[in-house]
């Protein structure tokens, strides 16, 4: 099993702060893909293949990272950002990291 | 439009036979290189991804789950189905089902259904 570690757990940003999210994988893998979950709300795709934006996601978000470290990047906080996200791999069966709570300060 | 939508018993005692179905439209799982899979949450935790199904019946499970779970689809390819055995309390969750294909991202999901197991 490939355990993924998210890192922090929980965070608070400013609006207009630049916020980055990180991912660490117990093997190197080929993609990191991330989710948005709203509270009471399904995960929604967010950025997948380490690096592409779904559908509808602000280009103030970006993915990056290879091997076994990744980083989702917000370029400028706002209001709406406020979620858990989840790093998920699949280069062995899919695994999910425990998520990182990003709060509105 | 893509959309799921995940049914299941909402209550079921401890050693029972967990049955979920998953329902949806604007795709077709004959589709090549088309999958469904299941996926829970318990209650403030994360994700666990459980077992799927692709267009062609191959079906892929959680190893460390494997022993307790069947994964199905219908012959009209609308429908996946998922059992798991022997339920207890540690399988309390919100259970998802979510569309994908064999680059393993989950690009649509069901709004989730909640299961409890309690005596």
């Amino acid at each position: 099993e490939i355990v993924l570690t998210q890192s922090p757990t929980t965070m608070a940003a400013s609006p207009g702060e630049k916020v980055t999210l990180t991912c660490r994988a117990s093997s190197s893998v080929s993609y990191m893909h991330w989710y948005q979950q709203r509270s009471g709300a399904s995960p929604k795709l967010w950025i997948y293949e380490t690096s592409k934006l779904a559908s509808g996601v602000p280009n103030r978000f970006s993915g990056s990272g290879s091997g076994t470290s990744y980083s989702l990047t917000i370029n400028s906080m706002e209001t709406e950002d406020a979620a858990t996200y989840y790093c998920q791999q699949g280069s062995s069966y899919p695994t999910f990291g425990a998520g990182t709570k990003l709060e509105l300060k | 439009q893509v959309t799921l939508k995940e049914s299941g018993p909402g209550m079921l005692q401890p050693s029972k036979t967990l049955s979920l179905t998953c329902s949806f439209s604007g795709f077709s799982l004959s589709t090549s290189g088309m999958v469904v899979s299941w996926i829970r949450q318990p209650s403030g935790k994360s994700l666990e991804w459980l077992a799927a199904i692709d267009w062609d019946g191959d079906k892929y499970y959680n190893p460390s789950l494997k022993s307790r779970l069947t994964v199905s689809k219908d012959t009209s390819n609308t429908q996946v189905f998922l059992k798991i055995t022997s339920v207890d309390t540690a399988d309390t969750a919100t259970y998802y089902c979510a569309r994908h294909n064999y680059g393993w991202y989950f690009d649509f999901w069901g709004p989730g259904t909640m299961v409890t197991v309690s005596s």
